[in-house]
Formats: C-alpha cells, sequence, structure tokens
C-alpha cells in the first residue's frame, strides 16, 4: 500500500541542525511533488515546504525561509528537510505529504528545540 | 502573507448537516482541499480539488465553492465525524501552500 514513514527527529538544543527523513513505497514516487507540514503542539497545522518531483523547484514558508532546505533521492525514494539554526518555535510534530492533494501523509515525527 | 479563514467551532447534533466555511481572496482561482484531523491522529484527505471526493470518503462529505468562499458539508452528521477540519490552498504568487486556521467540529 501507498505509505510515507519519517525518521530522524528528536531533541535538540536552540541553533542546532537537524535532517529528517521520508521514506515513500507503494506508488511511483518520482512521479508527485512532495511536501513537509508540521504541527506545533495544540495547533493547527501549517505547510512548511514543497520540492517538485523532479527535485527541480523548491519552496518554503516564510517562517523556515533560509533555514530550512527540502531536497529528495528520488532512486532511493525519500524526500528530507534539512533543518538549521532550529529555534524553540520549530518544535512540532513533523509530516510529510504526498502531491497537491497531500493524499498521503505519514504518521509524524516529533522534533523538540529545548535547552 | 496569504491567509484562509476558518471558523473555529462548529457544533451540530447527530443527524443535522455541518456547513464548514474557508475563506481566502484567492479562492476563486485556487483549488481547495480539505482534511479531517480527528484527536491524536494524522489528517485524512475528505475533499480534492473543491468537490472531489478520495475514494473511501462517505458520500455524506461534499465541497462547493462560491466566489471567495469554499464550503465543506457533512449531511447527516455521525458521532464519529467529531474532528478538526482543515482546508488547504495556494495564493496567487507562486505554489506556497497555507492552511486555514482549522475548525473543530462538535457533534452534541
Amino acid at each position: 500500500q501507498e505509505q510515507l514513514v519519517e525518521s530522524g527527529g528528536g531533541v535538540v538544543q536552540p541553533g542546532e541542525s537537524m535532517r529528517l527523513s521520508c521514506a515513500a513505497s507503494g506508488f511511483t514516487f518520482s512521479g508527485h511533488g512532495m511536501h513537509w507540514v508540521r504541527q506545533a503542539p495544540g495547533k493547527g497545522l501549517e505547510w512548511v515546504a514543497v520540492i517538485w518531483h523532479d527535485g527541480s523547484y523548491t519552496y518554503s514558508a516564510d517562517s523556515v525561509k533560509g533555514r530550512f532546505t527540502i531536497s529528495r533521492d528520488n532512486s532511493n525514494n525519500m524526500v528530507f528537510l534539512q533543518m538549521n539554526s532550529l529555534r524553540a518555535d520549530d518544535t512540532a510534530l513533523y509530516y510529510c505529504a504526498r502531491g497537491d492533494a497531500m493524499d498521503v501523509w505519514g504518521q509524524g515525527i516529533t522534533v523538540t528545540v529545548s535547552s | 502573507s496569504y491567509e484562509l479563514s476558518q471558523p473555529p467551532s462548529v457544533s451540530v447534533s447527530p443527524g443535522q448537516t455541518a456547513t464548514l466555511t474557508c475563506s481566502g481572496d484567492a479562492l476563486s482561482k485556487q483549488y481547495v482541499y480539505w482534511y479531517q484531523q480527528k484527536s491524536g491522529q494524522v489528517p485524512v484527505l475528505v475533499i480534492s480539488k473543491d468537490t472531489k471526493r478520495p475514494p473511501g470518503i462517505p458520500e455524506r462529505f461534499s465541497g462547493s465553492t462560491s466566489g471567495t468562499t469554499v464550503t465543506l458539508t457533512i449531511s447527516g452528521v455521525q458521532a464519529d465525524d467529531e474532528a478538526y477540519y482543515y482546508c488547504q490552498s495556494a495564493d496567487n504568487h507562486g505554489p506556497y501552500v497555507v492552511f486555514g486556521g482549522g475548525t473543530k467540529l462538535t457533534v452534541l
């Protein structure tokens, strides 16, 4: 079945870096754009970044621009989120999601930024 | 920055119809997607491209548009429909995605 599985989360101190990974299976990964979406504790959904199906274009939210970078490896059906200069307000559950419709979501991975 | 507006809460009794709205300046030109998120669970797409129901979504979920406001209608509401509902779209200046703040649907 179509599946996304995130990994790489945990606890980091402010200013540090972290790389999230999302492994796709059960569908033609290279045919879909991919998103990262996050949800802070008790808050709503916040879009983070998108990457085109072939990696040719990437866009990110103003709140993470210049600090977070989305990338992908179509050979291994993976999408990544490199997060630098992490701040306390980046603490959230991070999801990867498929395509414009975001019709497939991972189970989410927790990122906690705390000293 | 572009925003989508949703009422914070809607309450209905079982069997009644719930009407959830989402407003945004670009909605007459951009598709809207609706997601249901039950407590502690992953969001689930319930309406795609304004009006299309994905496979497995009950027929009581429907979407409609009118200018810069889109509506998610849930007919014959059931207790299991209690959840947060988020709209999602893009602005007219690029592929920047935005979510509405979410509406908590309470089934009385």
